[in-house]
C-alpha cells in the first residue's frame, strides 16, 4: 500500500531532550516536507527537500533540522524542544514539487513538551 | 507575500443542506489550486485541485472553480451528508511550498 509513516504517533518530552520524528515514504517521490498544525494557524511548513541531499526552509524552520541521505526518508529533529514546540506534525510527499502534484499526507505525530 | 484567507469556521449545517467554503488568494503567477480535508484524528487528503483559470475541479459532489478575476476557489456541495463533517484547507502551490489557509472545520449533524 502506497503511503507516508511517521513514527512516533504520539510523544511526550521534557525541554531540552533531543528528540527525531521520522518519516518515511514508499511511492519513490522526490518531494517531501514537514508542517506543524497549530490551533486557529493552520499549517505551516517547516522545511521541505526537492530531492536527496537538497533541503530548504519553510515559514518556521527556528528549533528543527532535517536530513535527506535516502529518497524515502526525511527525519525531522529536535535538538533543544521547547515548549511553543508542542504541535501536530505532519509529514508530506509528492513525485516532484507541489506544483500541480498531490501531497500525501502522513497520520500525522502529536507532540508535547513540558 | 503569497497567502490563503478561507473563512473561519465552525460552519455548522443540517444533513442535505447547501454548502459553501469561501476561499481567496494572493500569489505571484498562476499557481496550482487545492482543496484538501482532513477527517478527525488523520491527516490531510486531496480533496480536488485546479491547474489554471476557469478549471472547475470536482470530486465526491464537491466542486471549486479557479476564478483568476476574483482569485478565488470556493468550495460547493449541493447537499452535505453527517460523514463530510471534517476540516477543510484551501491552498496553493508554488514551485516548492504549498501555501495552506487556516482551515473551516465542518460540522453537519442529521
Amino acid at each position: 500500500e502506497a503511503q507516508v509513516t511517521q513514527n512516533p504517533r504520539y510523544l511526550i518530552t521534557v525541554t531540552g531532550k533531543k528528540l527525531t520524528v521520522t518519516c518515511s515514504q514508499n511511492m519513490n517521490h522526490e518531494y517531501m516536507s514537514w508542517y506543524r498544525q497549530d490551533p486557529g494557524l493552520g499549517l505551516r511548513q517547516i522545511y521541505y527537500s526537492m530531492n536527496v541531499e537538497v533541503t530548504d526552509k519553510g515559514d518556521v524552520p527556528e528549533g528543527y533540522k532535517v536530513s535527506r541521505k535516502e529518497k524515502r526518508n526525511f527525519p525531522l529533529i529536535l535538538e533543544s524542544p521547547s515548549p511553543n514546540q508542542t504541535s501536530l506534525y505532519f509529514c508530506a510527499s509528492s513525485s516532484r514539487g507541489p506544483g500541480d502534484n498531490e501531497q500525501f499526507f502522513g497520520p500525522g505525530t502529536r507532540l508535547t513538551v513540558l | 507575500g503569497d497567502s490563503v484567507t478561507q473563512m473561519e469556521g465552525p460552519v455548522t449545517l443540517s444533513e442535505e443542506a447547501f454548502l459553501t467554503i469561501n476561499c481567496t488568494y494572493t500569489a505571484t503567477g498562476y499557481p496550482s489550486l487545492f482543496w484538501y480535508v482532513q477527517y478527525p484524528g488523520e491527516g490531510l487528503q486531496l480533496l480536488l485541485k485546479a491547474t489554471k483559470a476557469d478549471d472547475k475541479g470536482s470530486n465526491k459532489g464537491f466542486e471549486a472553480t479557479y476564478r483568476k478575476e476574483t482569485t478565488s476557489f470556493h468550495l460547493e456541495k449541493g447537499s452535505v451528508q453527517v460523514s463530510d463533517s471534517a476540516v477543510y484547507f484551501c491552498a496553493h502551490s508554488g514551485y516548492s511550498t504549498l501555501t495552506f489557509g487556516k482551515g473551516t472545520m465542518l460540522l453537519v449533524s442529521p
